[in-house]
């Protein structure tokens, strides 16, 4: 059963960069019809998509967050990364990883981490 | 950007009742939608995917309907581990997809 696990620092200072990993287990990250995602969930802005990463290091990102965001993938420790840099309190927030299929006619994201709670304060 | 919402944003039903969740979108998604349900403190978990269909271990109560821009969630008989967060997500921008506010169903 795919799980997916994510981790980090719970606290960044603001204008500092927000590290985190996901770390997939019971599965292979480099198969080859997924793609891999971060979404984030606040009280203010809900759910939003921040971006994905295929296996071979293909990325997409929400047009919003394009400016600062990195994702990453390191196939060889079935795991993926996410960098989001000049943080505000805006960017306080659940932060979700999760699997997805390819295209619009994919079933959703499935299955979610259990999701980590990053604070942006001095 | 293709605009999600949903209707009610609180919805107090009691067990065994029907629950009826709508979801609006600004323009055209054809049936590229999904549902999620989010219990308090949880992850969100697919439920319903293509408009439609039911993800893997939901059970019947739960019913998906809709196309182009009016699409509804239906739980049909109300169970206590029902009550929750749901959202809604438009796929036809993927991967840009976006996500309704969710209706809160919560027991009256």
């Amino acid at each position: 059963q795919l799980q997916l696990q994510e981790s980090g620092s719970g606290l960044v200072r603001p204008s500092q960069t927000l590290s985190l990993t996901c770390t997939v287990s019971g599965g292979n990250i480099s198969f080859g019809s997924t793609s891999w995602s971060w979404i984030r969930q606040s009280p203010g802005k809900g759910l939003e998509w921040i971006g994905h990463v295929y296996y071979g290091g293909t990325t997409t990102y929400n047009p919003s967050l394009a400016r600062r965001v990195t994702i990453s993938v390191d196939t060889s420790k079935n795991r993926f990364s996410l960098r989001l840099t000049s943080v505000t309190a805006a960017d306080t927030a659940v932060y979700y990883c999760a699997r997805d299929d390819i295209g619009a006619s994919g079933k959703g994201f499935d299955p979610w981490g259990l999701g980590t709670l990053v604070t942006v304060s001095s | 950007e293709i605009v999600l919402t949903q209707s009610p944003a609180t919805l107090s039903l009691s067990p065994g009742e029907r629950a009826t969740l709508s979801c609006r979108a600004s323009q055209s998604v054809g049936t590229y939608l999904a549902w999620y349900q989010q219990k308090a403190g949880q992850a969100p978990r697919l439920l319903i995917y293509e408009a439609s269909n039911r993800a893997t271990g939901i059970p019947a109560r739960f019913t998906g309907s809709g196309s182009g821009t009016d699409f509804t969630l239906t739980i049909s008989s109300l169970d206590p581990e029902d009550f929750a967060s749901y959202y809604c997500q438009q796929r036809i921008d993927w991967p840009r997809s976006t996500f309704g506010g969710g209706t809160k169903v919560e027991i009256k």
